[in-house]
């Protein structure tokens, strides 16, 4: 089984401050996925990263491939309480039917 | 609307009763799999399956079957369910797997075994 290693597992922040979320592995992945899931729902897509070094921006989020396709992360600016949620990556490999996520980011913005 | 089903969405059931977790899609997704979600341990695969009559094992297949006969239902059965399968479990399908697969997932099915 090929590991992902999120963190922090936990986060508690203010309103309108900065964060960046990480997701690691010993493992080269053909791509990476983030997902947002909140409470009672399953979890949604955020966005694919595919080609190392990749940088992806979805409003205020901004997602990075590591150039050797073992690592990412996930940087909020100015989070707000709508940003509340848990958040996990995902990784496929060669073996495409075969996904792996990671442990989760429990994320809390206050007011 | 473009959904994943999935049935019940909670239930509490005795050691050795055996239970069928229906799971369906509307998307005409060829891929489909089934995760266990615990605390602490994010989202591991149980089974999955590639297409019509095409399954595979995840991570975590012990105690756990399925069967995919028709393209939009994919079923979790435990045969004979133990209380280490107390868990959040959801279904979820994708137009293709792997590379740029987005998999879209039901709400859940809480699952709890006494």
């Amino acid at each position: 089984t090929q590991l992902l290693e999120q963190s922090p597992q936990f986060l508690s922040i203010q309103e309108g401050e900065n964060l960046t979320v990480y997701c690691n592995s010993s493992s080269v992945f053909s791509s990476l996925q983030w997902y947002r899931q909140e409470p009672g729902e399953g979890p949604v897509l955020l966005v694919t990263v595919v080609t190392g070094g990749e940088v992806k921006k979805l409003k205020r989020l901004t997602f990075q491939f590591g150039d050797a396709r073992k690592d990412s992360s996930l940087h909020i600016t100015a989070a707000q309480p709508g940003d509340t949620g848990l958040y996990l990556c995902a990784a496929q490999n060669t073996n495409a039917g075969k996904s792996t996520f990671g442990d989760g980011t429990t994320l809390t913005v206050k007011p | 609307e473009a959904q994943v089903t999935q049935n019940p969405r909670y239930l509490i059931t005795v050691t050795g009763k055996k239970l069928t977790v229906t799971c369906s899609q509307n998307m005409n997704h060829e891929y489909m799999s089934w995760y266990r979600q615990d605390p602490g341990l994010g989202l591991r695969q149980i089974y999955y399956s590639m297409n019509v009559e095409v399954t595979d094992k995840g991570d975590v297949p012990e105690g756990y079957k399925v069967s995919r006969k028709e393209k939009r239902n994919f079923p979790l059965i435990l045969e004979s369910p133990s209380p280490n399968q107390t868990s959040l479990y959801f279904c979820a399908s994708s137009l293709r797997p792997g590379v740029a697969g987005e998999l879209f997932f039901g709400e859940g099915s809480r699952l709890t075994v006494l």
